[in-house]
């Protein structure tokens, strides 16, 4: 139980488009889901958290306008790179919690690849 | 504030060898304390946790023992195998936090055959 999958799994896209990337709980309603930045050798930088239905919380030096993190549903977060550049290229994470389901634990994504050309 | 300090690597070793991955932490209130694995190209994994004072986390092989005292959560394993290879992450949770994860550095591990 408690499985998260992210889509997609790799992405190359051109300077200047937008990407979206999906995070999914498939067993279980996050109440909170957690999107990581990772550069390569480096560990994992909290970028924002959000709860079902509201606003997410951004990380000090996280630009809002430039990473859109919607939490429509139990189920499902979206994270969108706009206008990406080649500095945004790095390995982005989710993850998601329930306290129905664990009060301390975070299940996590298997990561998507984004490289901006 | 929550900080995690892992020792770092690479640390390599023959196989069979004796791992120890040492973490220490600092934090306020009464954390729950996690080691994660990434393996290349993937995201992270449960690999045990302990969520209070003298625990003991198990998992494949792996232990960890929960160390108020000395404010700790060293990683052990016996007897290593190539297929551990990966990277180490220690973290830790605030109880009652909003499971906000603190993360160590990660330490990665190579074992050759």
């Amino acid at each position: 139980g408690a499985v998260v999958s992210q889509h997609p799994s790799w992405v190359i896209c051109k300077s200047g488009t937008s990407v979206k990337i999906e995070c999914r709980s498939l067993d279980f309603q996050a109440t909170t889901m957690f999107w990581y930045r990772q550069f390569p050798k480096q560990s994992l930088m909290l970028m924002a958290t959000s709860n079902e239905g509201s606003k997410a919380t951004y990380e000090q030096g996280v630009e809002k306008d430039k990473f859109l993190i919607n939490h429509a549903s139990l189920t499902l977060s979206t994270l969108t790179v706009t206008s990406a550049h080649p500095e945004d290229s790095s390995f982005y994470i989710c993850s998601a919690s329930s306290k129905r389901v664990s009060p301390y634990e975070q299940y996590f994504g298997p990561g998507t690849r984004l490289t901006v050309t | 504030g929550n900080s995690v300090t892992q020792m770092e690597g690479p640390v390599t070793l023959s196989e069979e060898a004796f791992l120890t991955i040492n973490c220490t932490y600092t934090a306020t209130g009464y954390p729950s304390l996690f080691w994660y694995v990434q393996y290349p190209g993937e995201g992270l994994q449960l690999l045990l946790k302990a969520t209070k004072a003298d625990d003991k986390g198990s998992n494949k092989g792996f232990e960890a023992t929960y160390r108020k005292e000395t404010t700790s959560f060293h990683l052990e394993k016996g007897s290593v195998q190539v297929s551990d290879s990966a990277v180490y992450f220690c973290a830790l949770t605030r109880n009652n936090a909003g499971n906000m994860l603190t993360f160590g550095g990660g330490t990665r591990l190579m074992v050759k055959p």
